[in-house]
């Protein structure tokens, strides 16, 4: 298996611009993630989706983010416009659920590191 | 909300040296993993550990569901055992999104 994919693995871009991140996660897993990692905040949860539905999107930091995932293979996550504190490094992991309980555990992707100048 | 704390902050050895890294937890949790994110950036799964003890290789981990803590050992230390180790739990009925400790760096010299 590939694992989770993501892309770009760098991105370099410019206030005000949009940003689009793409994640493909683990054939067969029907839960995705989005995690944002930064020297001051750590690694938190921006949003999660099952079976393609977003389920909980609380860690999502304002209105210019957000995620889709139109079907099972693949989701994005667009900032925009994209600001200097939005830079980070962005995370997608996907797990396999069976109703209630976890089947499979979470594995991430290697991540976009992203800098907004 | 689960507050995960670990410890120490921050290590280094000399190589073949042997580590204890601690997580606490604030409240009962259906799992507990243990993350190793490599210099390049790279988050690897090292234990899927829940309760009890399990070992791979040169490292083992024991989780105390009871008392809310975890263990990582990491005996022999190599300078490729460098970098961040990150435990974090999740709660199923939250969806199994996983809630991260701040990390311990650890740095092996040669």
């Amino acid at each position: 298996d590939a694992g989770v994919i993501q892309s770009p693995r760098h991105e370099v871009t410019e206030m005000g611009q949009e940003v689009t991140l793409r994640c493909k996660p683990i054939s067969g897993h029907n839960s995705l993630f989005w995690y944002r990692q930064t020297m001051m905040r750590g690694l938190e949860l921006l949003i999660y989706f099952n079976n393609n539905v977003p389920i909980d999107d609380s860690g999502m930091p304002e209105d210019r983010f957000s995620a889709k995932m139109p079907n099972a293979s693949f989701s994005t996550l667009k900032i925009q416009p994209s600001e200097p504190r939005d830079s980070a490094v962005y995370f997608c992991a996907s797990s396999f659920w069976r109703g209630d309980v976890k089947i499979d555990t979470q594995y991430f992707g290697p991540g976009t590191r992203l800098t907004v100048l | 909300g689960i507050q995960v704390e670990q410890s120490p902050p921050d290590l280094i050895l000399q190589e073949g040296a042997n580590s204890t890294l601690r997580c606490n937890f604030s409240d009962s949790v259906n799992n507990l993993q243990w993350f190793h994110q490599n210099p390049w950036g790279q988050l690897i799964n090292l234990f899927y550990i829940p309760s009890g003890t399990k070992q791979n290789g040169r490292l083992s981990a024991t989780t105390v569901a009871t008392e809310r803590y975890s263990l990582l050992y990491i005996s022999s230390s190599q300078t490729t055992d460098s970098g961040v180790y990150f435990c974090a739990v999740e709660r199923w009925n939250q969806g199994g999104k996983l809630i991260f400790g701040q990390g311990t760096e650890l740095s092996v010299k040669p």
